[in-house]
């Protein structure tokens, strides 16, 4: 039940673009995303509900396709600051528990 | 966004005690709670889901009488590690959830048990 989560990591220099996909074998209700510096607490990005949206705030968006249920988060001329872990949440249901993916490390260096 | 705050952020036991850690929701009432397990460079493990008023709901492998979790108000949750031994030693996060939406989480518990 576990999403799948690629790549496993990924390394920009800054400017550069990145995508980072979530996938689930089931159904979902919504997609939720994450970013985790080390030793913090995960800090909410995004929400993404069954409808096939798409979803942003800066140069970081995300989308939703209900026919494959994955979720693509989209960063664009990344900053120093993007460096961290993404995990993406899947909820089979409104209201239920979010299981996480494995997380996708991204750095990126000046 | 709306907070969720951790107590202790940090713990250091000796094996056998047990250790409480707090998660309060201190801008929304979160009729359910959600706590998670971390283990180092690892994905956020799900161990239980705690409703106000109500016993808390395990995921499968987690001891629910070493791992106690009260839900005694709308902003208030709490997990108790009982008799703790070393392998329990992991970061502990909490989370709240705001309405039926947004997981907003509390900034974790690092236990070490020696």
């Amino acid at each position: 039940q576990q999403p799948v989560q690629s790549p496993q990591a990924v390394i920009l220099r800054e400017g550069e673009d990145a995508v980072i996909n979530c996938s689930s074998s089931k159904a979902l209700y919504s997609v939720h995303w994450y970013r985790q510096k080390h030793g913090e607490a995960p800090v909410f990005l995004m929400i993404l509900l069954k409808g096939g949206e798409q979803k942003g705030h800066d140069k970081i968006s995300a989308s939703f396709n209900e026919k494959k249920q994955q979720s693509s988060l989209y960063l664009t001329a990344s900053q120093l600051s993007y460096s961290g872990t993404y995990f993406c949440g899947t909820e089979i249901q409104a209201g239920t528990a979010l299981i996480f993916g494995k997380g996708t490390t991204l750095s990126v260096s000046s | 966004g709306a907070v969720v705050s951790q107590h202790p952020s940090r713990v250091i036991c000796k094996s056998g005690t047990s250790v409480k850690i707090e998660c309060r929701s201190l801008d929304f009432q979160a009729t359910t709670m959600f706590w998670y397990r971390q283990f180092p460079k690892k994905s956020l493990m799900l161990m239980a889901t705690s409703n106000e008023g109500s016993k808390a709901t395990y995921e499968q492998g987690v001891e629910k009488d070493k791992f106690l979790i009260n839900h005694a108000s709308l902003t208030l949750s709490t997990l108790t590690v009982t008799s703790a031994h070393p392998e329990d030693s992991s970061f502990y996060i909490c989370s709240a959830r705001e309405g039926s939406m947004v997981q907003y989480f509390g900034p974790g518990t690092r236990l070490l048990v020696l």
